[in-house]
Parts: structure tokens; sequence; C-alpha cells
């Protein structure tokens, strides 16, 4: 039973490098969410994804972009890392009308 | 949007010592979980809440919608239970998928 699962779980990235964190569930959830995480300001919603086939930006979606592949999986892609987007990575999921939300085990990403 | 607000920041406790978390809101909610972040920073669900009262263990929470808050009871704490709890809720009005977090209560709980 693995629930939300993350990859990476570390990376660092030069300012300027692209790459997309993966996100994938397995407890049929219809909607998929990807939060950041910085000191002293809990957890802010980049983007969110209600069902499959639809996205919408959160509070900091700037410089983000997300794609769902499918039911299962969620990705975050970032196309020109910046040292703002140092942070911890979670992506959760759960369904549509205001249910139980379960979270990855995050990604911690560094850009240098 | 819907604002949340934890008390306290911080807490420090000695172990066997109880102690009250809580949450404000600011608007009516569908859901409300708390969570807690442990030290390697894993979120784990302690509870899902939007009204009514829980108990796990030496653990409870109780939401009053109505007057829009939520309390995170902690009896008999143990080193084991130090980290960051957060509260999340979900706005019953607008959009319901988004899930805002307060900005948690750290928790210090020494031997």
């Amino acid at each position: 039973n693995a629930g939300v699962t993350q990859t990476p779980k570390f990376q660092v990235l030069k300012t300027g490098q692209s790459m997309t964190l993966q996100c994938a569930q397995d407890m049929n959830h219809n909607s998929m969410y990807w939060y950041r995480q910085d000191p002293g300001m809990g957890l802010r919603l980049i983007y969110y994804s209600a069902s499959e086939g639809t996205t919408d930006k959160g509070e900091v979606p700037n410089g983000y972009n997300v794609s769902r592949l499918n039911k299962r999986e969620f990705s975050l892609r970032l196309e020109s890392a910046a040292p703002s987007q140092t942070s911890v990575y979670f992506c959760a999921s759960g369904q549509v009308e205001g249910t139980e939300a379960f979270f990855g085990q995050g990604t911690r990403l560094t850009v240098v | 949007g819907i604002q949340v607000e934890q008390s306290p920041p911080d807490l420090i406790l000695q172990e066997g010592a109880n102690s009250t978390l809580r949450c404000n809101f600011s608007d009516s909610v569908n859901n409300l979980q708390w969570f807690h972040q442990n030290p390697w920073g894993q979120l784990i669900n302690l509870f899902y809440i939007p009204s009514g009262t829980k108990q796990n263990g030496r653990l409870s929470a109780t939401t009053v919608a109505t007057e829009r808050y939520s309390l995170l009871y902690i009896s008999s704490s143990q080193t084991t239970d130090s980290g960051v709890y957060f509260c999340a809720v979900k706005n019953s009005g607008g959009s319901n998928y988004k899930l805002t977090f307060g900005k948690g209560t750290l928790l210090t709980v020494n031997p």
C-alpha cells in the first residue's frame, strides 16, 4: 500500500536548469495537488488538478507547469530553475468533495 | 481566501505533560485536517475532522465549525510527539479543492 509516491527525494539544480518532479497515487483519488514548504510559511499550493484532464493555479504558480498524465500521475515541471524555488515540494491526493488528503514524502530541491 | 491561524507558534513541554493546540479559520469549511510533520519531514495524517470530536490514543481533536475553530489535545506527551502540527482546511464556499494550511505549531517535548 504505497499511497502517494514522489520522485526524486532529493535534487540539486543549477540556475536555469529544468527538471520534472513526478508524483503517483494508488488510492484511485480524483484530485491531486502540488505544494511547496518554506521555513515559516507553512505549505502553499502551487497547482492542483480536481480531476483527470483539468489543472488550475494555486497561490504560487509562477515558474511552474503541471501535467495530469492520467488519474494516477501528476507531474510538476520547473522550466528554468531559480534560487527562489529552493524548497521542499509535496504532492498530495484526495477525493473531490472535501475529503481527507494524503501526502507524499516530499522532494527536497536546492537550486544553486 | 480563507485564513487559518494556529496558536501557539511554539510550545515546549516536559515528557508527560498535556497540551492543547488551537486552529482558527475565517470562513465555513467542509474539510479540516490535523497533520504531524515529524523531524524527518513526513506529513502524517492525524485527524480528518470537519466537525465533532475524535480520539486516537493519546490524541483527540474537536472542531466547532459554527464558531470556526478546532482544538488538538495531546495527553501524556512523549518525545516522539515532537515536530510541527499543522491544521489545514477546505473552504465550503467557492472552490472546495484547495486545502489551505496554517503556519503550524512547533512542539518540542523534552525527556
